[in-house]
Protein backbone atom coordinates (compact mmCIF):
# COMPACT_ATOMS: atom_id res chain seq x y z
CA UNK A 1 0.00 0.00 0.00
CA UNK A 2 0.82 3.79 -0.29
CA UNK A 3 -0.07 6.72 1.95
CA UNK A 4 0.83 10.15 1.24
CA UNK A 5 0.90 12.95 3.64
CA UNK A 6 1.90 16.85 3.99
CA UNK A 7 -1.05 18.57 1.97
CA UNK A 8 -2.37 21.43 3.68
CA UNK A 9 -3.69 25.16 3.01
CA UNK A 10 -0.84 27.60 1.56
CA UNK A 11 -1.26 30.99 -0.07
CA UNK A 12 -0.56 31.65 -3.41
CA UNK A 13 3.41 32.02 -4.61
CA UNK A 14 4.09 29.41 -1.38
CA UNK A 15 5.43 26.08 -0.68
CA UNK A 16 4.36 22.57 0.22
CA UNK A 17 6.22 19.00 0.37
CA UNK A 18 3.79 16.35 0.16
CA UNK A 19 5.50 13.02 0.83
CA UNK A 20 4.17 9.30 -0.44
CA UNK A 21 5.13 5.99 1.99
CA UNK A 22 5.55 2.61 0.47
CA UNK A 23 4.81 -0.72 1.54
CA UNK A 24 4.23 -4.36 1.05
CA UNK A 25 6.22 -4.09 -2.30
CA UNK A 26 10.04 -3.76 -3.01
CA UNK A 27 9.55 -0.21 -3.96
CA UNK A 28 13.13 0.35 -5.65
CA UNK A 29 11.92 -1.91 -8.28
CA UNK A 30 8.96 0.69 -9.90
CA UNK A 31 8.18 3.91 -11.44
CA UNK A 32 6.61 6.31 -9.30
CA UNK A 33 3.81 9.19 -9.90
CA UNK A 34 1.96 11.65 -8.67
CA UNK A 35 -1.77 12.16 -10.06
CA UNK A 36 -3.79 14.97 -8.58
CA UNK A 37 -7.50 15.61 -9.09
CA UNK A 38 -9.77 18.53 -8.63
CA UNK A 39 -12.49 18.40 -6.57
CA UNK A 40 -15.63 17.11 -9.03
CA UNK A 41 -12.93 17.03 -11.88
CA UNK A 42 -11.23 14.77 -13.72
CA UNK A 43 -7.62 13.24 -13.26
CA UNK A 44 -4.08 14.52 -14.32
CA UNK A 45 -0.69 13.26 -14.46
CA UNK A 46 1.49 15.77 -12.93
CA UNK A 47 5.27 13.91 -12.34
CA UNK A 48 6.86 10.78 -12.44
CA UNK A 49 10.28 9.47 -11.19
CA UNK A 50 12.07 6.26 -12.48
CA UNK A 51 13.52 3.63 -10.55
CA UNK A 52 16.71 5.19 -10.79
CA UNK A 53 15.35 8.51 -10.29
CA UNK A 54 14.97 9.98 -13.72
CA UNK A 55 12.43 13.05 -13.58
CA UNK A 56 9.68 13.53 -15.79
CA UNK A 57 6.92 16.47 -15.69
CA UNK A 58 3.77 17.93 -16.87
CA UNK A 59 4.70 20.99 -18.53
CA UNK A 60 2.98 23.19 -16.17
CA UNK A 61 4.69 22.14 -13.24
CA UNK A 62 7.91 22.12 -14.47
CA UNK A 63 10.09 24.21 -12.81
CA UNK A 64 8.51 24.88 -9.36
CA UNK A 65 7.79 21.01 -8.48
CA UNK A 66 10.58 18.72 -7.76
CA UNK A 67 10.11 14.75 -7.47
CA UNK A 68 12.61 12.87 -5.90
CA UNK A 69 12.84 9.74 -4.09
CA UNK A 70 14.62 7.54 -1.46
CA UNK A 71 14.69 3.93 -2.22
CA UNK A 72 16.41 3.22 1.19
CA UNK A 73 13.55 4.57 2.90
CA UNK A 74 10.27 3.63 0.73
CA UNK A 75 9.44 6.73 0.28
CA UNK A 76 8.58 9.66 -2.66
CA UNK A 77 8.34 13.16 -2.37
CA UNK A 78 7.53 16.26 -3.83
CA UNK A 79 8.74 19.48 -3.26
CA UNK A 80 5.99 22.34 -4.64
CA UNK A 81 6.72 26.13 -4.82
CA UNK A 82 5.51 29.30 -6.46
CA UNK A 83 1.99 27.38 -5.62
CA UNK A 84 -1.25 28.84 -7.71
CA UNK A 85 -4.71 28.28 -7.07
CA UNK A 86 -5.22 25.63 -10.16
CA UNK A 87 -3.05 23.61 -8.30
CA UNK A 88 -5.57 23.19 -5.35
CA UNK A 89 -6.54 19.31 -5.80
CA UNK A 90 -5.84 15.90 -4.12
CA UNK A 91 -2.28 14.67 -4.79
CA UNK A 92 -2.18 11.01 -5.39
CA UNK A 93 1.09 8.90 -5.29
CA UNK A 94 0.88 5.99 -7.65
CA UNK A 95 2.93 3.34 -9.14
CA UNK A 96 4.03 1.41 -11.96
CA UNK A 97 6.16 -1.26 -13.97
CA UNK A 98 9.04 0.26 -15.69
CA UNK A 99 7.09 0.19 -18.69
CA UNK A 100 4.37 2.36 -17.86
CA UNK A 101 2.17 0.82 -20.59
CA UNK A 102 0.97 -1.85 -17.75
CA UNK A 103 -0.75 1.09 -16.03
CA UNK A 104 -0.97 2.43 -12.90
CA UNK A 105 -2.09 -0.50 -10.43
CA UNK A 106 -1.68 1.31 -7.00
CA UNK A 107 -2.73 3.92 -5.34
CA UNK A 108 -2.84 5.61 -2.09
CA UNK A 109 -5.85 7.58 -0.90
CA UNK A 110 -4.33 10.91 -1.22
CA UNK A 111 -3.54 13.97 0.59
CA UNK A 112 -5.57 17.53 0.00
CA UNK A 113 -3.40 20.72 -1.42
CA UNK A 114 -5.43 23.94 -1.31
CA UNK A 115 -3.84 26.86 -2.56
CA UNK A 116 -5.50 30.37 -1.51
CA UNK B 1 -6.90 15.23 -25.92
CA UNK B 2 -8.77 11.92 -25.19
CA UNK B 3 -12.49 12.61 -24.86
CA UNK B 4 -15.12 10.57 -22.95
CA UNK B 5 -18.83 11.38 -22.82
CA UNK B 6 -19.73 12.74 -19.77
CA UNK B 7 -22.07 9.87 -18.23
CA UNK B 8 -23.80 6.90 -19.96
CA UNK B 9 -26.95 4.77 -18.13
CA UNK B 10 -27.28 1.30 -18.43
CA UNK B 11 -29.71 -1.33 -16.65
CA UNK B 12 -28.42 -4.01 -14.64
CA UNK B 13 -27.86 -7.52 -16.32
CA UNK B 14 -27.16 -5.01 -19.92
CA UNK B 15 -23.58 -4.67 -21.71
CA UNK B 16 -22.64 -1.54 -21.85
CA UNK B 17 -19.35 0.39 -24.23
CA UNK B 18 -17.69 3.36 -22.67
CA UNK B 19 -15.54 5.07 -24.99
CA UNK B 20 -12.51 7.06 -25.46
CA UNK B 21 -11.61 9.21 -28.40
CA UNK B 22 -8.15 10.59 -29.39
CA UNK B 23 -6.45 11.40 -32.58
CA UNK B 24 -4.38 8.27 -33.58
CA UNK B 25 -5.52 6.69 -30.68
CA UNK B 26 -5.38 3.00 -32.07
CA UNK B 27 -1.20 3.88 -32.18
CA UNK B 28 -1.21 3.84 -28.41
CA UNK B 29 -0.81 1.93 -25.40
CA UNK B 30 -4.87 2.42 -23.16
CA UNK B 31 -5.69 1.92 -19.62
CA UNK B 32 -8.60 2.64 -17.89
CA UNK B 33 -9.23 3.03 -14.55
CA UNK B 34 -12.74 2.60 -12.07
CA UNK B 35 -13.04 5.22 -9.30
CA UNK B 36 -15.96 5.20 -7.23
CA UNK B 37 -16.42 8.26 -4.50
CA UNK B 38 -14.31 9.08 -2.25
CA UNK B 39 -11.70 6.28 -3.28
CA UNK B 40 -8.79 6.64 -5.69
CA UNK B 41 -8.92 4.85 -8.76
CA UNK B 42 -8.51 1.36 -9.74
CA UNK B 43 -6.72 0.18 -12.59
CA UNK B 44 -9.24 -2.24 -14.41
CA UNK B 45 -8.15 -2.82 -18.20
CA UNK B 46 -3.78 -2.33 -19.42
CA UNK B 47 -2.54 -2.36 -23.00
CA UNK B 48 -5.57 -2.33 -23.86
CA UNK B 49 -7.22 -5.45 -23.18
CA UNK B 50 -5.60 -6.90 -20.17
CA UNK B 51 -7.40 -7.40 -16.70
CA UNK B 52 -5.21 -7.40 -13.74
CA UNK B 53 -5.41 -10.04 -11.40
CA UNK B 54 -8.78 -9.34 -9.34
CA UNK B 55 -10.73 -7.77 -12.15
CA UNK B 56 -13.64 -10.13 -13.04
CA UNK B 57 -14.15 -11.22 -16.73
CA UNK B 58 -17.09 -8.85 -17.59
CA UNK B 59 -14.59 -6.20 -17.92
CA UNK B 60 -13.16 -6.42 -21.50
CA UNK B 61 -11.32 -3.23 -23.53
CA UNK B 62 -10.41 -3.16 -27.64
CA UNK B 63 -8.75 -0.28 -28.94
CA UNK B 64 -8.92 0.86 -32.84
CA UNK B 65 -8.53 3.78 -34.76
CA UNK B 66 -9.37 6.55 -32.77
CA UNK B 67 -11.59 4.95 -30.28
CA UNK B 68 -10.60 2.67 -27.19
CA UNK B 69 -13.76 1.32 -25.61
CA UNK B 70 -13.97 -0.36 -21.94
CA UNK B 71 -16.79 -3.22 -22.15
CA UNK B 72 -18.74 -4.37 -19.18
CA UNK B 73 -20.85 -7.02 -19.08
CA UNK B 74 -23.42 -8.22 -16.99
CA UNK B 75 -23.59 -4.81 -15.49
CA UNK B 76 -24.26 -4.56 -11.77
CA UNK B 77 -25.03 -1.94 -8.90
CA UNK B 78 -21.43 -2.05 -7.87
CA UNK B 79 -19.90 -0.91 -11.52
CA UNK B 80 -21.40 2.21 -10.82
CA UNK B 81 -18.71 4.82 -10.55
CA UNK B 82 -16.57 7.43 -12.79
CA UNK B 83 -14.41 5.31 -15.42
CA UNK B 84 -11.41 7.35 -16.90
CA UNK B 85 -8.91 6.14 -19.97
CA UNK B 86 -5.69 6.65 -20.05
CA UNK B 87 -2.69 6.96 -22.96
CA UNK B 88 0.35 9.44 -24.06
CA UNK B 89 0.32 11.95 -25.80
CA UNK B 90 2.74 13.39 -28.90
CA UNK B 91 5.23 14.69 -25.85
CA UNK B 92 5.09 11.68 -24.10
CA UNK B 93 2.88 13.37 -21.25
CA UNK B 94 0.58 10.74 -19.58
CA UNK B 95 -2.91 11.95 -20.43
CA UNK B 96 -6.11 10.88 -18.75
CA UNK B 97 -9.56 11.81 -20.78
CA UNK B 98 -12.31 13.53 -18.64
CA UNK B 99 -14.07 10.62 -17.52
CA UNK B 100 -17.17 9.24 -17.97
CA UNK B 101 -20.19 8.87 -14.76
CA UNK B 102 -21.64 5.28 -15.17
CA UNK B 103 -25.50 5.10 -14.02
CA UNK B 104 -26.42 1.78 -13.06
CA UNK B 105 -30.53 1.90 -13.07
Amino acid sequence: QMVESGGGLVQPGGSLRLSCSGSGFTFSNYDMHWVRQTTGKGLEWVSAIGSAGDPYYRPSVKGRFTISRENAKNSLHLQMSSLRDGDTAVYYCARSAVNWNDGFDVWGQGTTVTVS
Amino acid sequence: ELTQPPSVSVSPGQTVGLTCSGPDLGERSVCWYRQRPGQPPTLVIYRDDKRPSGIPERFSGSNSGNTATLTISGTQALDEADYYCQAWDINNVVVFGGGTKLTVL
